[in-house]
């Protein structure tokens, strides 16, 4: 099965950056999007096909693509972006969507 | 308000069956491809099936296929996923979502807040 592996943890101060890596053997033919999560709380899309902002998304946040791995960074780390982040993209054929293991990102 | 909420969760033993619904508010639901995304407790997000926007395609996860069916009543502004067969590692919660891209490349703009599957004798 086709798997999309992320570092499980990462720690940032605030106001530093963080970047977060997603790679994936089809990430160079097929887009990725990036979900935060906090606790007990439903998903929240931060980054689309790639690099693409949604609406109300605060512009800190920015994805980028190169090869085999996708990064989600964060710029100006602030106390309320600590949450586990997820990747998420689709298989060759297309039919089957994945999602990474994702990355707890702590803030000291 | 645009949101998905999701119903039926609920306990239920191995091997039984189960019918989630997810109703939409404050958009076109039928402009929309939709996808069922679980999450296990304490557990990462798996995704779980897709169907088209006019309901004449969809697509499983291996770990449900053969046992779970997606289905959607535009009409109604619903979608459904029944579960059948269901096993431990089927307790999760169960998150609707919708799918903006209308293609293979899906990303997911809106989610329900979920509802809690627990399969348990």
């Amino acid at each position: 099965s086709y798997e999309l592996t992320q570092p499980p943890s990462v720690s940032v101060s605030p106001g530093q950056t963080a970047w977060i890596t997603c790679s994936g053997h089809t990430l160079p033919k097929q887009y990725a999007h990036w979900y935060q999560q906090k606790p007990g709380q439903a998903p929240v899309l931060v980054i689309y096909k790639d690099s693409e902002r949604p609406s109300g998304i605060p512009e800190r946040f920015s994805g980028s693509s190169s090869g085999t791995t996708v990064t989600l960074t964060i710029s100006g780390v602030q106390a309320e972006d600590e949450a586990d982040y997820f990747c998420q993209s689709t298989d060759s054929s297309g039919n089957y969507h994945v999602f990474g293991t994702g990355t707890k990102v702590t803030v000291l | 308000e645009v949101q998905l909420v999701e119903s039926g969760g609920g306990l239920v033993q191995p091997g039984g069956s189960l019918r989630l619904s997810c109703a939409d508010s404050g958009f076109t639901f039928s402009n929309y491809w939709m996808h069922w995304v679980r999450q296990a407790p304490g557990r990462g997000l798996e995704w779980v099936s897709r169907i088209n926007n006019d309901g004449s395609g969809a697509s499983y996860a291996d770990s449900v296929k053969g046992r779970f069916t997606i289905s959607r009543d535009n009409a109604k502004n619903t979608l459904y996923l029944q579960m059948n067969s269901l096993r431990a590692e089927d307790t999760a919660v169960y998150y609707c979502v919708r799918d903006p891209s209308g293609f293979d490349f899906s990303w997911f703009d809106l989610w329900g807040r979920g509802t809690l599957v627990t399969v348990s004798s």
